[in-house]
């Protein structure tokens, strides 16, 4: 069956340093992903999207890395701040036609000063 | 830009009632999602409309479940009739195509409590 997992423990982690998240999939062969930050009480906020032939995007802070092989995208935050605070989710086209996105369960990061 | 707008924020229940959910998507925007949120199941598609057109509703649960989209700047999620089952966050999102890479726009969603 498909399946896409992200670590549903906490990343707890020390302002200044690099988070690092990982996105995992299963029976899936995905166009791209999508990376999306999610606080409490709001909607996701889309940060990020990288394609299939992409191995490496980034913007400001963030940047992601797609491998189609090992079935895997890392997500980054370097120079983390507690502002960055948040769930991020992973999501992935289910290869089909419209923009139906599956979502990961997603990774709460706590950035402490 | 207003965003993605859902009403109420938050809707407690009994079961057995039937509960409507709103949904106004950005100006411009052709393509909207329902998607449910639970601690377990984590974020599900619902159903997902296309020129306001019903495409995929596969991921609605059951008959209780239906959705409209009478025009682009509406669409309601009813269920009729509620179970406490049903208790999660709804999520309405948009697109401005329905192109693979379109990112969605999410709305701040709707608290559902069935009691």
């Amino acid at each position: 069956s498909q399946k896409i997992e992200q670590n549903s423990e906490a990343l707890n982690i020390q302002e200044g340093k690099t988070a690092t998240l990982t996105c995992n999939y299963t029976n899936y062969s995905p166009a791209y992903l999508q990376w999306y930050r999610q606080d409490p009480g709001r909607g996701p906020v889309f940060l990020l999207l990288i394609r299939e032939n992409e191995k490496e995007k980034r913007k400001e802070r963030l940047k992601v890395t797609f491998d189609t092989t090992l079935k895997q995208s890392l997500f980054h935050i370097t120079a983390s701040q507690p502002a960055d605070s948040a769930t991020y989710l992973c999501a992935l086209d289910r290869g089909a036609a419209g923009n139906k996105l599956t979502f990961g369960g997603g990774t709460r990061v706590l950035v402490k000063p | 830009d207003a965003g993605v707008i859902q009403s109420p924020r938050h809707e407690v229940t009994e079961m057995g009632q039937e509960v409507t959910l709103r949904c106004k998507p950005i100006s411009g925007h052709n393509s909207l999602f329902w998607y449910r949120q639970t601690m377990m199941r984590g974020l599900e598609l619902l159903i997902y409309f296309n020129n306001n057109v019903p495409i995929d509703d596969s991921g609605m649960p059951e008959d209780r479940f239906s959705a409209k989209m009478p025009n682009a700047s509406f669409s309601t999620l009813k269920i009729q009739p509620s179970e406490p089952r049903d208790s999660a966050v709804y999520f309405c999102a948009s697109t401005l195509d329905s192109s693979y890479n379109s990112p969605l726009h999410f709305g701040n969603g709707t608290r559902l409590t069935v009691t």
